[in-house]
């Protein structure tokens, strides 16, 4: 049982929008520390997709979007692309567990 | 560029020991926290542990407190996890990883590419 709660499942059409909840409580995101996702391509590592709730890293597609609010946060992805279909993560920080990291279950994106 | 390189896949029995390395080139090794996370066959990640390389402090996840030891070497930028006494359980792609930002925001900007490690009788 993952601290971060996202769905098991997402899937769209080429074109579509589709978003990915993280629904946490009031020890990690509700507390107000910072959200962030990574997108792990089949059979690679994760890679850093949004960082501090909304932040692109360099190279990263504008299509991808990340927001934040209360006890939860969520990614969007605008213009989905075959190239999408992948794990996506969600990680912030838990006070509750002696000060430790903490991911989503993750989220696997299907482009129908 | 930053990179960071580990050690290739393994494959042991259980009760033997295991030391896996991550290099550390492209940035200052020793000015940056580095960290571990396990991804299991078919499941999430999660995280295990950092170290400091400038002075070796280290932090656990209370899952994996006493069940590894991360440590490193400054000298040659690299960073290690190992185990004591293998379990099946054990088995799972281990990632290390860079840790950037203010704490405790802080998020997980490089990986490594993973060390598989099998643990089978």
């Amino acid at each position: 049982q993952s601290v971060l709660t996202q769905p098991p499942s997402v899937s769209g059409a080429p074109g579509q929008r589709v978003t990915i909840s993280c629904t946490g409580s009031s020890s990690n995101i509700g507390a107000g520390y910072d959200v962030h996702w990574y997108q792990q391509l089949p059979g690679t590592a994760p890679k850093l997709l949004i960082y501090d709730n909304s932040n692109r890293p360099s190279g990263v597609p504008d299509r991808f979007s990340g927001s934040k609010s209360g006890t939860s946060a969520s990614l969007a992805i605008t213009g989905l692309q075959a190239e999408d279909e992948a794990d996506y993560y969600c990680q912030s920080y838990d006070s509750s567990l002696s000060g430790s990291w903490v991911f989503g279950g993750g989220t696997k994106v299907t482009v129908l | 560029e930053v990179q960071l390189v580990q050690s290739g896949a393994e494959v042991k029995k259980p009760g033997e020991s295991l030391k896996i390395s991550c290099k550390g080139s492209g940035y200052s090794f020793t000015s940056y926290w580095i960290g571990w996370v396990r991804q299991m066959p078919g499941k999430g990640l999660e995280w295990m542990g950092i170290i400091y390389p400038g002075d070796s402090d280290t932090r656990y996840s209370p899952s994996f407190q006493g069940q590894v030891t991360i440590s490193a070497d400054k000298s040659i930028s690299t960073a290690y996890l190992q185990w004591s006494s293998l379990k099946a359980s054990d088995t799972a792609m281990y990632y290390c990883v860079r840790l950037y930002g203010d704490y405790p925001d802080r998020y997980f900007d490089y990986w490594g590419q993973g060390t598989l490690v099998t643990v089978s009788s």
